[in-house]
């Protein structure tokens, strides 16, 4: 079962400005993870934010997470081409028993920064 | 490093058929999974491992099994090839620091699987 959902789906716009996804999630969480997608590739880890964080940079990205209302957002500014991928948020499923780390993904949001 | 390798990067079967897809990672972490990708599903768990010698059922299990005989490789195999098993899969392995909940996640390149 999918726990993160992004919004929106598909994003488009032009090259300089900012992009600004945004997941929701459903049940309590350790952490939340972003990850990019370039097109036939695997997926690379970007950013992670902790439960008791409530805002993260790195570079050009900047990552907030409400756990009141279960929801996080990227924004990647001044964007550039090379930026165009699919984003995906991550929820940390712990289970303490079995000592495992599962991550839960969500569907996704297609960028396309137009040159 | 070469981080995270599968082989194959393509294969089409056909409906049973049994294959096996290879994942490597030479960054010494206790943790790996196998995921696929659907279109508009985005990334769903199959089996993973937490150890040497050790596997766990995901998300969606039916139809796969894994192995985990060696820490750096995780072998996920099919044994009847269905149609649906159509996909795209990434291996993917995960460490520990320390007792600290990290759990950042590095992915293979991907399989391409076809079955017809």
């Amino acid at each position: 079962s999918q726990q993160g959902e992004e919004d929106p789906q598909a994003l488009s716009i032009q090259e300089g400005e900012n992009a600004t996804m945004n997941c929701s999630y459903k049940t309590s969480i350790n952490n939340l993870q972003w990850y990019r997608q370039n097109s036939g590739r695997g997926l690379v880890h970007l950013i992670l934010i902790r439960s008791n964080e409530r805002e993260k940079h790195s570079g050009r990205l900047r990552v907030t997470l409400d756990t009141s209302k279960k929801s996080s957002s990227l924004l990647i500014t001044a964007s550039r081409a090379a930026d165009t991928a699919s984003y995906f948020c991550a929820t940390d499923a712990t289970y303490s028993g079995a000592g495992s780390y599962q991550l839960t993904f969500g569907k996704g949001t297609k960028l396309s920064v137009i040159p | 490093n070469a981080g995270v390798t599968q082989t194959p990067k393509f294969r089409v079967l056909k409906t049973g058929q049994s294959m096996t897809l290879l994942c490597a990672q030479d960054m010494n972490h206790e943790y790996m999974y196998w995921y696929r990708q659907d279109p508009g599903m985005g990334l769903r768990l199959i089996h993973y491992s937490v150890g040497e010698g050790t596997t766990a059922k995901g998300e969606v299990p039916d139809g796969y099994n894994v192995s985990r005989l060696k820490k750096q490789n995780f072998l996920l195999g099919l044994e009847s090839a269905a149609p649906s098993q159509t996909s795209v899969y990434f291996c993917a392995s995960s460490y520990l620091l320390g007792t600290v909940s990290y759990n950042e996640q590095f992915f293979g390149p991907g399989t391409r699987l076809t079955v017809l």
